[in-house]
């Protein structure tokens, strides 16, 4: 059962477009929600990462918007560049408190941002 | 260097053998993570240490695999009788537990940049 499902699988956006990926969870119990960028050969590193207590938060070019009713979070990444283009995955794990649980990730999405 | 570090960084081995891993995560991180990572998906969850102590293991953790975090310090993840089913990059992540809920800084995993087996 995929607790975390992911769209688009791939994306194309213009430079300087708004480049948008969408999260969708099953398990209430989770609160805390990250997402992260991998290029090839590398790990995954994070982004960008929210709590169920606030809709949205920004860091940069890039902001997360939660909609604790839906079970939904997304990605907006702001003015795209082409060093943008990767894999991105979003995860949901729960906190009890004293640090996370193991990471249940999206299947990931392959953005390409083109010049 | 002070990230997460992984060794080998790809190993090859022949169906029927052991293979061991080794995860070095970044001193005085307390929580340390296996996650195995097939082409094309998300990084799967398979076990975490807090310090020495095995707290969960995800039911995709077969008997034929066996981590360990002795001195809570580095971890190795050996797997017996290699599967080609077994071909993957094992990932593995790092972070700071406060001992209560803690900021979103320390529920931050820093992962390593992996290790590639290709089993034959």
């Amino acid at each position: 059962q995929q607790q975390v499902k992911q769209s688009p699988q791939s994306l194309i956006v213009q430079k300087g477009g708004i480049s948008i990926i969408n999260c969708a969870y099953e398990n209430t119990a989770f609160d805390y929600f990250p997402w992260y960028q991998q290029f090839p050969g590398k790990g995954p590193a994070l982004l960008i990462a929210i709590r169920p207590d606030v809709s949205e938060k920004k860091e940069g070019r890039f902001t997360i918007s939660f909609n604790k009713s839906a079970k939904q979070f997304s990605l907006h990444i702001m003015d795209s560049q082409p060093g943008d283009s990767a894999t991105y995955f979003c995860a949901a794990s729960i906190n009890p408190g004293g640090g996370a649980d193991g990471l249940t990730f999206g299947k990931g999405t392959h953005l390409i941002i083109q010049p | 260097d002070t990230g997460v570090s992984q060794n080998p960084r790809h190993k090859i081995t022949k169906r029927g053998q052991n293979v061991t891993f080794r995860c070095d995560p970044i001193s005085e991180h307390n929580r340390l993570y296996w996650y195995r990572q097939t082409l094309g998906q998300g990084p799967e969850f398979l076990t975490y240490f807090q310090n020495e102590a095995q707290l969960e293991k995800s039911r995709l953790l077969s008997d034929r695999f066996s981590a360990e975090r002795p001195k809570g310090s580095f971890s190795t993840l050996e797997i017996q009788r290699t599967e080609q089913g077994d071909s993957a990059m094992y990932l593995c992540a790092s972070s700071l537990s406060s001992g209560r809920r803690p900021l979103l800084s320390t529920d931050t995993q820093y992962f390593g940049p992996g290790t590639r087996l290709t089993v034959l």
